[in-house]
């Protein structure tokens, strides 16, 4: 079964902070790999997307790949507090019928 | 960009009456679309993976006849609540597939909050 694994929350960093979050995966056949962010009572809104491994960085938020290790992660900088949500880690892989898994989730709350 | 609607985005039905939301890429087309549900503090669960011109693929558990699918367009799917009752009331999320292969990204629309009286 494929599985996707989050650091249980939920996560607290005051302003300013980096926020490091964390999350490995099973298959070793996954190949496109996401983070996005969901705000309470709204859906979920991509933030980064990934392919490879290394780093990709967008803005204050930079995700990292490692396919050996099967774990990929997502740093943001300088944090905000509209920064605080949940964010979902998912993973697929390629195919007409990929479709994504999802990680529980880790709620991160930015203290002012 | 990539855009994805959703209409309505709350309804209120009464038990018993069907309920039809809509899911739209307004940039991209989308052969495949997916319909999710969520219920408070709970993850996104998927429903069923819509595909443009056949029939959708529903997950374990789902009952299609009750969850009716239609994707007859590259840029429209319809998830229709057949027979509603209070157990459905949820937050229906749909999200389309832009790209193909390995680069492929899902983008998800803003949701319908389903109330069933």
């Amino acid at each position: 079964q494929k599985e996707v694994e989050q650091n249980s929350g939920p996560l607290s960093v005051p302003e300013g902070a980096i926020a490091s979050l964390n999350c490995t995966y099973s298959d070793r056949g996954s190949q496109s790999f996401f983070w996005y962010r969901q705000y309470s009572g709204k859906s979920p809104e991509l933030i980064m997307s990934i392919y490879s491994n290394g780093d990709k960085e967008d803005g204050r938020f930079t995700a990292q790949l490692n396919k050996a290790s099967q774990y990929v992660s997502l740093l943001i900088r300088d944090s905000q507090p509209s920064d605080s949500a949940t964010y979902l880690c998912a993973v697929t892989n390629s195919g007409a019928n990929s479709k994504l898994t999802f990680g529980k989730g880790i709620t991160l709350s930015v203290r002012p | 960009g990539a855009v994805v609607s959703q209409h309505p985005s709350w309804v209120i039905c009464k038990s018993g009456t069907s309920v039809k939301i809509e899911c739209r890429s307004l940039d991209f087309q989308a052969t495949t679309m997916f319909w999710y549900r969520q219920f408070p503090k709970q993850s996104l669960m998927l429903m069923a993976t819509s595909n443009e011109g056949s029939k959708a693929t529903y997950e374990q558990g789902v009952e299609k006849d009750k969850f009716l699918i239609n994707h007859a367009s590259l840029t429209l799917s319809t998830l229709t609540v057949t027979s509603a009752h209070p157990e459905d009331s949820s937050f229906y999320i749909c999200s389309a597939r832009k790209g193909g292969g390995a680069t492929e990204t899902q983008y998800f629309g803003p949701g319908t909050r389903l109330l069933v009286l």
